[in-house]
């Protein structure tokens, strides 16, 4: 089945710590995106790639990296620098690579939750 | 400043009314508008979108959603919900105008009564 996979669901980091969430996606997509989403807010955008060796910032950047060194992977690491990283963190992938406002859909992944302990 | 409102945090609906939420915009140029669907624990699912044409657009699960440029809004509406359309839905909304992204308004939460 075609589809987008985020590892692990549920993710637990000690303050000081870096830890990088997993995404993959074999719907040869040429776009992929990261947000987070927090209660009471809509999504916001934390990075995205259009093409394989690119990213842009998004809306949130700081306290994040990534990296898109194949087609199907894009992993985000939250860094120590990130200041309140407890949210729900969603992955999603779009066919072509107009980047977040194409008209392509967006489809997400189930989203690793991570707490802060 | 470009903003996407949701106005209602919850509504509860019996099962088998009929539904609408709500969903507004402050854009100044053509927007393209989404609906999407999240279920507990789980990521999103486009339920229709917008970019031209016919501004009354029909989605999945029975849903559609008429865009009203004069009231600058983009509401969902279903004739007659089912126990199974609980979750929370959002609305998200962006112009070519803007920069790179999209804007997501915070959700409501359905509820249903069965």
């Amino acid at each position: 089945d075609g589809g987008i996979t985020q590892s692990p669901k549920y993710l637990f980091r000690k303050e000081g710590q870096n830890v990088t969430l997993s995404c993959e996606q074999n719907l040869n997509h040429d776009a992929m995106y990261w947000y987070r989403q927090d209660p009471g807010q809509g999504l916001r955008l934390i990075y995205y790639s259009q093409i394989v060796n690119d990213f842009q910032k998004g809306d949130i950047a700081e306290g994040y990296s990534v990296s898109r060194e194949k087609k199907e992977s894009f992993p985000l690491t939250v860094t120590s620098a990130q200041k309140n990283p407890t949210a729900f963190y969603l992955c999603a992938s779009s066919g072509g690579a107009g980047g977040p406002l194409s008209t392509d859909t967006q489809y997400f992944g189930p989203g690793t939750r991570l707490t802060v302990l | 400043a470009q903003s996407v409102t949701q106005p209602d945090i919850h509504i509860t609906v019996s099962e088998g009314a009929s539904l609408e939420l709500r969903c507004n915009y402050s854009y100044g140029a053509t927007p393209y508008l989404f609906w999407y669907v999240q279920s507990p624990g789980q990521g999103l699912q486009l339920l229709l979108k917008y970019f031209s044409g016919d501004t009354l657009v029909q989605g999945i699960k029975g849903f559609e959603a008429e865009f009203k440029r004069s009231q600058s809004s983009f509401n969902l509406r279903k004739p007659s919900v089912h126990w199974s359309d609980a979750a929370e839905y959002f609305c998200a909304v962006g112009a070519v105008d803007s920069n790179y992204q999209l804007i997501w308004g915070a959700g409501t939460k359905l509820i249903i009564k069965p």
